[in-house]
């Protein structure tokens, strides 16, 4: 089964600008969450999205947002760049079944957001 | 999310088991302990998991104490390829603010000698 898959894997921008990553989960997976990994904050937690649905959000501004289609895939989205966006960010996704022991998240590789 | 307590860094030495312990006293009956790995630059993978009972898979062992107030992980043989950091996480049960939310620590940053 492939793994998850995240476009693109290096990105450098200009402050002001906005940026779309995208991130293609596990076939049959139906849950995706969004991560920040930055040397001074560690990984942090953007949100999460379920069958389209943004079912919960972590302490960002308004810039991040994202979206999730029909397939699962998502997109999350930065507007007004600014320089400590810099960072790894990171999408995982799950089946985000009723049953706790089937919830474990699978990462893909990361797409790394340079902001000039 | 039950808190986590892990030692910042371990050493090992190629070959070797190394056991990677976790302190998780606030967990609640019904709440699983995951283990995942982050190897530098790399997304965390997943390692392992579970409730009560002992869990080995081909990458590693969990060995959860009866009170179920810690957790030990265990590579049988450490190779370097192992050197990663390690994060012991107990996610909260699914509903409300903890959908799809795992919260890391600072983990341990375990180094595999030669």
């Amino acid at each position: 089964k492939a793994g998850v898959t995240q476009t693109p894997r290096y990105l450098i921008k200009t402050r002001g600008q906005q940026v779309t990553l995208s991130c293609s989960p596990i076939s049959g997976h139906r849950s995706v969450s969004w991560y920040q990994q930055t040397p001074g904050q560690g990984l942090q937690f953007l949100f999460e999205y379920f069958s389209e649905t943004q079912r919960n959000k972590g302490n960002f501004p308004g810039r991040f947002s994202g979206r999730q289609f029909s397939n699962s895939r998502s997109e999350m989205n930065v507007s007004t760049l600014e320089l400590g966006d810099s960072a790894l960010y990171l999408c995982a996704s799950s089946l985000a079944s009723n049953y706790p022991s089937r919830n474990e998240q699978f990462f893909g590789p990361g797409t790394r957001l340079t902001v000039l | 999310d039950a808190k986590t307590t892990q030692p910042p860094s371990m050493d090992c030495a190629e070959g070797r088991a190394a056991n990677l312990p976790c302190n998780h006293s606030t967990i609640s009956g019904n709440e699983y302990v995951y283990w995942y790995r982050q190897i530098h630059s790399q997304g965390p993978q997943y390692i392992i998991h579970g409730l009560k009972n002992n869990e080995t898979n081909e990458m590693a062992s969990l060995i959860i104490t009866e009170d179920r107030k810690s957790s030990t992980l265990i590579l049988p043989h450490a190779t370097l390829r192992d050197t990663a950091v390690y994060y012991c996480i107990v996610p909260p049960l699914t509903g409300g603010t903890s959908y799809g939310k795992l919260t890391f620590g600072q983990g341990t940053i375990l180094t595999v000698h030669p």
